[in-house]
């Protein structure tokens, strides 16, 4: 079965310090996003990735950096997490056809106090 | 650049009322259009998807007609239910192109 699965599920981070989100998708999938979700925003894609050890900004990538080792695996990295960084992160994959909607995981709920 | 607009933030009606999410989209290419449906606590999942103009999408009772006229792909149903009460997106991917682009999103909620 298709999926996508992100860890850690939730996380508190302290301001200044380091956070990895991981992605582990198993749908062989070429393309695979990052988005975080806030309200009054919807979706906001901060990088994608169409092949593996290659990432592309999204709309909001300042102050997040990804990274693709793997077909399977996309992370993506706050150096030095921020306030405003607090939000919920989704991270998704889809096939190459432009007609495929692409597949979420369950989030990662990143608290930075 | 492209642009996905869902103006209600929040709706709120009763179980059997008919339901009607605006979406306008922006772009100047060939998008497949899609609504997502998100329930709370859980990742954004599909509930529909036209890939060609003037063609209609349907899932549990859910419609969206893809409208390339007057750029829109509302979403409808006739008799909401409680069940029905989740986060309601509107996104679209253009022909091409890696990115897809959502809307801001609809908090719908249905009072028993």
């Amino acid at each position: 079965e298709a999926a996508v699965t992100q860890s850690p599920r939730s996380k508190v981070a302290v301001t200044g310090g380091k956070v990895t989100l991981s992605c582990h998708q198993t749908n062989n999938h070429d393309y695979m996003y990052w988005y975080r979700q806030d309200t009054g925003h919807g979706l906001r894609l901060i990088h994608y990735s169409y092949v593996a050890d290659s990432t592309e900004k999204g709309d909001i990538p300042d102050g997040y950096k990804a990274s693709r080792p793997s077909q399977e695996n996309f992370s993506l990295i706050l150096e030095l997490a921020s306030l405003s960084q607090t939000a919920v992160y989704f991270c998704a994959s889809s096939e190459r056809d432009s007609n495929q909607a692409p597949l979420f995981g369950e989030g990662t709920r990143l608290s930075v106090l | 650049g492209d642009s996905v607009i869902q103006m209600q933030g929040q709706v709120t009606l009763s179980e059997n009322d008919f339901l009607f999410i605006n979406c306008t989209y922006s772009t100047t290419g060939y998008p497949t259009l899609f609504w997502y449906v998100q329930y709370s606590g859980e990742g954004p999942q599909l509930l529909l998807q036209v890939t060609t103009a003037n063609n209609k999408g349907s899932s549990r009772g859910f419609e969206a007609t893809y409208d390339k006229g007057t750029t829109s792909f509302h979403l409808q149903k006739t008799s909401v239910q409680e069940i029905d009460s989740a986060v309601y997106y509107c996104a679209m991917r253009d022909y091409g192109n890696e990115k897809i682009t959502f809307g801001a999103g609809t908090k719908l909620t249905i009072k028993p």
